[in-house]
């Protein structure tokens, strides 16, 4: 069966540090990976999604930047955290060729920034 | 501009009650629409609406689409305090591929 790893669950960071937060796949092969980020009264929002190794097309212009260097596996970075950074960032995958409705969420992450 | 808003932003309701949620949109292409519920976290898939009149149902849930006037709605009917959650409308647009929509969604609180 197939499962998606989200880690950390819980971030607090200072205003200026980095970030990477990592997402993974397991039990099947070649998914289309996304991320997204709910901010605290503001619905999901799409930040980025993958079709493939090393393509990742981002959806909304910010200081976050996302990198696929395995087929299963999406990170989330970022090298100088804003305070409006602060949120819930979920990572998803879908089978290739299939669209939302067959979308499976992680379990997230809280991120929140100081 | 936002593309999907939904109403009420946030509703408490009496166990048994039926409520009704809305989800009104604008994108250039339509590709479809997509119901989720939200509790604590990961969002969980409640329907997917494509065309226009056909009534979706799973139990005391139902949703339906309008596309002449660009809404859906969604029912809940005999709620229960399990359906409190946050239920979330995305709307896919044809033309951008992967590129939907969410709106902020409607807080449901049930009470006993």
């Amino acid at each position: 069966s197939q499962t998606i790893h989200q880690w950390p669950a819980t971030l607090v960071q200072p205003v200026g540090s980095p970030l990477s937060l990592e997402c993974t796949v397991e039990g099947t092969s070649n998914p289309n990976l996304y991320w997204y980020r709910q901010a605290a009264g503001r619905g999901l929002q799409l930040l980025f999604y993958s079709v493939g190794i090393g393509q990742i097309s981002s959806e909304v212009p910010q200081n976050l930047s996302a990198s696929r260097p395995q087929d299963r596996q999406f990170i989330l970075s970022s090298k100088k955290l804003l305070l409006s950074d602060s949120g819930f960032y979920l990572c998803a995958w879908s089978p290739l060729g299939l669209g939302l409705e067959t979308q499976y969420f992680g379990p997230g992450t809280r991120l929140l920034v100081l | 501009e936002d593309k999907v808003v939904q109403s009420p932003l946030s509703l408490v309701v009496h166990e048994g009650d039926t409520v009704t949620l809305n989800c009104s949109y604008e994108v250039t292409n339509f590709r479809s629409l997509l119901w989720y519920k939200q509790e604590k976290k990961a969002p969980t898939f409640l329907f997917m609406l494509t065309s226009s009149g056909i009534e979706k149902k799973s139990g005391r849930l139902s949703s339906i689409l309008d596309k002449k006037e660009l809404f859906s709605i969604l029912n809940i009917t005999a709620t229960q305090t399990g359906d409190s959650a946050v239920y979330l409308c995305a709307v896919e647009d044809r033309n951008t591929g992967n590129q939907f929509y969410f709106g902020t969604g409607t807080s449901l609180t049930v009470i006993p």
